[in-house]
């Protein structure tokens, strides 16, 4: 069956040092995006991941904090750099163009973060 | 601005039907979707709409009105496996190809 994975699962990391989450599916998909959830909150977008170049940021986001690769059309990496206490969060990785409806986004398992 | 509401908290009955409305305001429109998310789980997509009308998929329905920026999931015969959060999505135009701005979510809490 297809498959959209995530690792680590979740982690505990001490401030100041950075997280690399890895987000890989089982087949080529067109668009590959990350989203953060705070606890207790709705999903926000961090960026969309391009194949092959720069990922797009959404506002409040930044390249130097959240640095972002897809070398292919089955991976992608988001590291969050330079950890606080307030990056504690869900990191959740999603795929478009995967299974119909093709409009749709199907989410990863996510990356459960604490950072002490 | 761009805004999605819904309801934050909503409590049916085994067995009954619950319906969680939408309300939307986007820079333009391109597809609405309902997601389902369990406790300490990722969402799940639930449906899709793009038209005006109502989309059937088994127990869970969603209808979607444009010109009232306004959608709606019925969950018919309810299970105690549904209590989750449902999360509306909506796509618009402009922005980051695909870009989905989520609302806050609604916590069903469904009880025997």
């Amino acid at each position: 069956s297809a498959v959209i994975s995530q690792k680590p699962s979740r982690d505990i990391c001490q401030r100041g040092t950075s997280l690399t989450i890895q987000c890989q599916v089982d087949s080529q998909v067109t668009m590959m995006f990350w989203y953060r959830q705070q606890p207790g909150q709705s999903l926000t977008l961090i960026a969309t991941a391009n194949q092959g170049s720069e990922a797009t940021y959404e506002s409040g986001f930044v390249i130097d904090k959240f640095p972002i690769s897809r070398p292919n059309l089955t991976f992608s990496t988001l590291t969050v750099s330079n950890m606080s206490p307030e990056d504690s969060s869900i990191y959740l990785c999603s795929v478009q163009g995967w299974i119909p409806p093709q409009e749709t986004q199907y989410f990863g398992p996510g990356t459960r973060l604490l950072v002490l | 601005g761009q805004n999605i509401d819904q309801p934050t908290e909503m409590t049916a009955t085994e067995g009954a039907i619950v319906q969680i409305n939408c309300t939307y305001q986007t820079s333009g429109f391109n597809g609405l979707f309902w997601y389902q998310q369990h406790a300490g789980e990722a969402p799940t997509f639930l449906s899709y709409n793009v038209l005006d009308g109502l989309e059937e998929k088994g127990r869970f329905s969603s209808f979607l009105s444009r010109s009232k920026g306004y959608s709606y999931l019925l969950l018919k015969e309810l299970q105690m496996k549904d209590s989750a959060s449902y999360l509306c999505a909506v796509r618009g135009y402009g922005g980051s190809q695909g870009n989905l701005i989520f609302g806050k979510g609604t916590k069903l809490s469904v009880k025997p």
